[in-house]
């Protein structure tokens, strides 16, 4: 069936970085977009990007630029959100999201702990 | 960036009543196509969110048709005819028309 499998829950040191998959499956992986979408505990969803998986080409929100790098691998059907230099306010959990007219799929979420 | 805004943030419902949900946008969402790029999502308790509706109006498959999308331009409704008990959880609007793709804050739906 259509999905998209994340990678498992992380926990990384201030400054540190994270690198996260989305494996999709059941569709054509280069003919949507994949996005990151984030949502820290208790709050709501902030949209980080998009890759284009055919292209490469990505679109990152400004506040992220600089510290935020998606990557994809077409042979595995695998897109890679890596966040660098991170901080305690970018605990959250971060999802992979996709589809040909909206998100009509998401991944099941990766929790990304920021902590000392 | 275009900010959306919703309300009410918290709506109790009572099952077998209508709800609605509104969504208004600091810019319109109608594109030249004619299509008014407004998304509709419901996250219920530890899942992730889940399309509802698309382009304004329109319901995702499997979505049942209690649920329902109007509006255009700026001004958008979410309405569900009958709420049932599985209808909880929090629902956004996300605007889909230029980067950065913006969320509002969430409306909880508590039955």
């Amino acid at each position: 069936q259509v999905q998209l499998v994340q990678s498992g829950a992380e926990v990384k040191k201030p400054g540190a970085s994270v690198k996260v998959s989305c494996k999709a499956s059941g569709y054509s992986f280069t003919s949507n977009y994949m996005h990151w979408v984030r949502q820290a505990p208790g709050q709501g969803l902030e949209w980080m990007g998009r890759i284009n998986p055919n292209s490469g080409d990505t679109n990152y929100a400004q506040k992220f630029q600089g510290r935020v790098t998606m990557t994809r691998d077409t042979s595995i059907s695998t897109a890679y959100m890596e966040l660098s230099r991170l901080r305690s306010d970018d605990t959250a959990v971060y999802y992979c999201a996709s589809g040909t007219d909206a998100f009509e799929i998401w991944g099941q979420g990766t929790k990304v702990t920021v902590s000392s | 960036d275009i900010v959306m805004t919703q309300s009410p943030l918290s709506l109790p419902v009572t099952p077998g009543e209508p709800a609605s949900i509104s969504c208004r946008s600091s810019q319109s969402l109608l594109d030249s196509n004619g299509f008014n790029y407004l998304d509709w999502y419901l996250q219920q308790a530890g899942q992730s969110p889940q399309l509802l509706i698309y382009l304004g109006s329109t319901r995702a498959s499997g979505v049942p048709d209690r649920f329902s999308g109007s509006g255009s331009g700026t001004n958008f409704t979410l309405k569900i005819s009958r709420v049932e008990a599985e209808d909880a959880g929090v629902y956004y609007c996300m605007q889909a028309l230029q980067n950065p793709l913006t969320f509002g804050q969430g409306t909880k739906v508590e039955i």
